[in-house]
Formats: structure tokens, sequence, C-alpha cells
């Protein structure tokens, strides 16, 4: 399996308030991305980074930011969090170019109550 | 819109049957279909396809590419109860686009 640790890997909380969610590689993979899956949606990008400092949205980015500010982790904040944010979040990261495969982690769910 | 469509939502066999799963795509600047098997965690990589027409076997599993029709097709032969899962696949292009999955459940 690839080197990827999220933390923490359930959390309940409270609408309005701020989470932040870790993703954490030892591959040393240049490229990281956040994703969301939801029951007939399927996973969908949030945001990814193709380097430290560097980081671009997906398609579902509204309500979330991100950060990298080294290469083997990228943060997930959801600034005040709301219910329509419940969901499970994975993390996956690739190698060194956008289309290589991409292997993903453990997954987080989240509760917003 | 990037779009990634797979049929049928959900399956049920019995031990021992063969299985395929259908993955249609449409893609701005198509690069390359992924499958991956989803059991109770994270989706783990199954397949990556670029060509056409150049199957991928894994064991009992197999997948195709046809980049003409834009679909691809996942094959699963004698299964096991340990093949029970969300098959998903993904059109690659600048980006992951991924389908909703089909459910795969195989009775003893």
């Amino acid at each position: 399996d690839a080197g990827i640790t999220q933390s923490p890997r359930h959390k309940v909380t409270e609408t309005g308030t701020p989470v932040t969610l870790r993703c954490h590689q030892t591959e040393n993979h240049r490229y990281m991305y956040w994703y969301r899956q939801d029951p007939g949606h399927g996973l969908r990008l949030i945001h990814y980074s193709y380097g430290v400092k560097d980081t671009d949205k997906g398609e579902v980015s509204d309500g979330y930011s991100v950060s990298r500010s080294k290469t083997e982790d990228f943060l997930l904040t959801l600034e005040s969090a709301t219910s329509s944010q419940t969901s499970v979040y994975f993390c996956a990261i690739s190698e060194g170019l956008p289309t290589d495969t991409q292997y993903f982690g453990p997954g987080t769910r989240l509760t917003v109550l | 819109e990037d779009k990634v469509v797979q049929s049928p939502l959900s399956l049920v066999v019995h031990e021992g049957d063969t299985v395929t799963l259908n993955c249609s795509y449409e893609v701005t600047n198509f690069r390359s279909l992924l499958w991956y098997k989803q059991e109770k965690k994270a989706p783990t990589f199954l397949f990556m396809l670029t060509s056409s027409g150049i199957e991928k076997k894994s064991g009992r599993l197999s997948s195709i590419l046809d980049k003409k029709e834009l679909f691809s097709i996942l094959n699963i032969t004698a299964t096991q109860t340990g093949d029970s899962a969300i098959y998903l696949c993904a059109a690659h292009d600048e980006k992951l686009t991924f389908g909703t999955g089909t459910r795969l459940t195989i009775i003893p």
C-alpha cells in the first residue's frame, strides 16, 4: 500500500466550527488531492496540490481551503463547517505527472451536526 | 462537462459466475481510463488503460478500452465472495472524473 495516512479517521463536529483534516504521505510524491465521496455522486475533487505552496481548485472547492507547506503534508480546512459537508473525505497522491495513477488514503468520515 | 457513467448500478450474482461491468466516458482531453475496487475503505487501484484493444489482466480480472466508442469493460471470471465491492472507473484528462460506481455482490 502507498504510504498515506489521514487524521483524524472519524470526526463529529457542530455547524459553524472550523475543522482541519490532515493527509500525510511518505512516498515523496509531487501531487496530492482531496476528494469527497457522497452517495449518488461518486468521488469529487475538492482541491489538489502540484508542489509545496502550489494548489488549485477542483470541482467542489466552495467552503474549503487547503495548504501544503511540506511535501509530505496536505491540509484541508473547512473554515465554518456546514451539514452539507458531512461526507467521507479521501486524500490521494500521484507521483510526478497529473496523469499518473492516483493512490488513495484510508479516508476520514466527517459528520457535521 | 466531463462525464463518466457506469452500468449497471448494482449487480448480484452467485459465486462462480462471470460478470462484466461497463464504463462510458466523455472527457475533453482523454489520457487514460482507470479502474478501482472499493470495499469498506479506500479505493484500491486495479488497472490503467491508455490504448484501445489491449487487454490488461490480473488473475481473474481483465479490462479493455475502446477509444473509438468511448467505453471500457471490466470482466471478473469465477467470482468469489471477496470480489464483493464497489467498482469505480475514472477518466483522466487533466484530472480524474469518477463514475458513481457499480456495487457488486457475490452470493455464496
